[in-house]
């Protein structure tokens, strides 16, 4: 049962610590997706890769987050230095394209970062 | 950019039908999601709808009009475990390279109540 991962589950930081969070994408997908989501926000789009390349991170605060993919097995997301307002889940979604015109995501369970 | 509304809150009775109306405004649109989530767990998808009409799986079924920008999710025979949130996802052709980004509504909190 082919699923996506991410690490760590729970993250607790000070302000201005740096939080690191990595995601395995599903063997084979092509796109990565990082959102984070909170109460008042909903899911927002941080970054998309797709084929590693990251092709769209408007959505990222760039003075801080950073997003990669050294591997087709690994992507990260990078926040230094962490605030407050940080605080919130953090999903990575993985998905196949495969120019059949179908496309679904699929989420990995997420991390709960909280800043002090 | 897209506007995706949806109710913020929903309650039905255990065994009857509810459902979740999502209206959106976009410029290219391709193609309309519905994902459940959990308090505490991920999103997990339900259904997808590109073509105008009723996609039926199971107890759920979802319905698109393109035209009026509406969509909307079905559930019937409604079950405790169904209490969770449900998002309305859109993907729009204009959205960026490749345009395989979501963007989701807010999300519905449906609570089933006995």
């Amino acid at each position: 049962d082919a699923r996506v991962t991410q690490t760590p589950r729970h993250k607790v930081t000070e302000m201005g610590q740096e939080v690191t969070m990595r995601c395995q994408p599903i063997l084979g997908h092509n796109t990565v997706f990082w959102y984070r989501q909170t109460m008042m926000q909903g899911l927002e789009l941080l970054a998309y890769f797709r084929n590693r390349a990251p092709l769209d991170d408007s959505g990222m605060p760039k003075d801080r987050f950073s997003a990669e993919m050294p591997d087709a097995t690994l992507a990260t997301l990078k926040i230094q230095p962490s605030e407050p307002r940080d605080s919130a889940v953090y999903f990575c979604a993985s998905g196949l394209v495969s120019g059949q015109g179908y496309y679904e995501q699929y989420f990995g369970p997420g991390t709960r970062l909280t800043v002090t | 950019g897209q506007n995706i509304d949806q109710p913020t809150e929903m309650t039905a009775t255990e065994g009857a039908i509810v459902q979740i109306n999502c209206t959106y405004q976009t410029s290219g649109f391709n193609g309309l999601f519905w994902y459940q989530q959990h308090a505490g767990e991920a999103p997990t998808f339900l259904s997808y709808n590109v073509l105008d009409g009723l996609e039926e799986k199971g107890r759920f079924s979802s319905f698109l009009s393109r035209s009026k920008g509406y969509s909307y999710l079905l559930l019937k025979e409604l079950q405790m475990k169904d209490s969770a949130s449900y998002l309305c996802a859109v993907r729009d052709l204009n959205s960026g390279a490749g345009s395989y980004q979501l963007t989701f509504g807010k999300g519905t909190k449906l609570s089933v109540i006995p």
